[in-house]
């Protein structure tokens, strides 16, 4: 089974509309993070937003939201006042397991969404 | 923020020849590295993992002896792709691990390969 899913392979948004962007995962863990990366064309993976298993309130950063519904087991990405510098690929990945020392855990990724915010 | 460069971000090179491409953290230490495959319009596909002063662990499918990759010090890790084929050509991105609460990952800017 998929890790990480994300259902959307584009969205399509109005400049200074707020978009959310699915993603929904799978894990036995109980301990493990969910972090949201922004790939615009240059290819860079530029880090939005994290969140923990055990964290109680949402993650918010600037513009981004996260929407986290542990229940279901999805973590939905939420950006406000779009602006055409947003449109990129997003990605949704998560890491398994507590965090240790050495930070060795690696990140499951989604196959991302592409959004295009439309001036 | 955090800081990871690549280099080169572009290379063209010809079928058999290898090619070195570095990771380096530029404000943190980052004891794990990852070197990631990204196809035109997919996710990423991790290599391996690269611990500083170890050998590599290396994701099912992935060859050693291909993807040499070496973590010398806390803020370097390399990747040599060695006698390199078109089929190898792809955006190879690495990510360093900067620890603490959240274990973040960030990521370098990614080198295109493209073997001729």
């Amino acid at each position: 089974a998929q890790k990480i899913t994300q259902t959307q392979p584009g969205m399509f948004v109005q400049e200074k509309e707020a978009v959310t962007l699915d993603c929904t995962y799978d894990t036995s863990d109980q301990s493990y993070g969910l972090f949201w990366y922004k790939q615009p064309s240059s290819g860079e993976m530029i880090f939005l937003i994290y969140q923990g298993s055990y964290d109680e309130q949402n993650a918010t950063e600037g513009r981004y939201s996260l929407n986290f519904q542990k229940a279901r087991k999805s973590a939905n990405l939420v950006i406000s006042a779009s602006q055409l510098g947003d449109s990129a690929m997003y990605f949704c990945a998560m890491r398994e397991g507590r965090v240790i020392q050495t930070g060795a855990n690696n990140l499951f990724f989604g196959t991302g969404t592409r959004l295009t915010v439309i001036p | 923020g955090a800081v990871v460069s690549q280099h080169p971000s572009r290379v063209i090179c010809k079928s058999g020849t290898s090619v070195k491409i570095e990771c380096r953290s530029l404000d943190f230490q980052a004891t794990t590295m990852f070197w990631y495959r990204q196809f035109p319009k997919q996710s990423l596909m991790l290599m391996a993992t690269s611990n500083e002063g170890s050998k590599a662990t290396y994701e099912q499918g992935v060859e050693k002896d291909k993807f040499l990759i070496n973590h010398a010090s806390l803020t370097l890790s390399t990747l040599t792709v060695t006698s390199a084929h078109p089929e190898d050509s792809s955006f190879y991105i690495c990510s360093a691990d900067r620890g603490g609460s959240t274990d973040t990952q960030y990521f370098g800017p990614g080198t295109r390969l493209t073997v001729l």
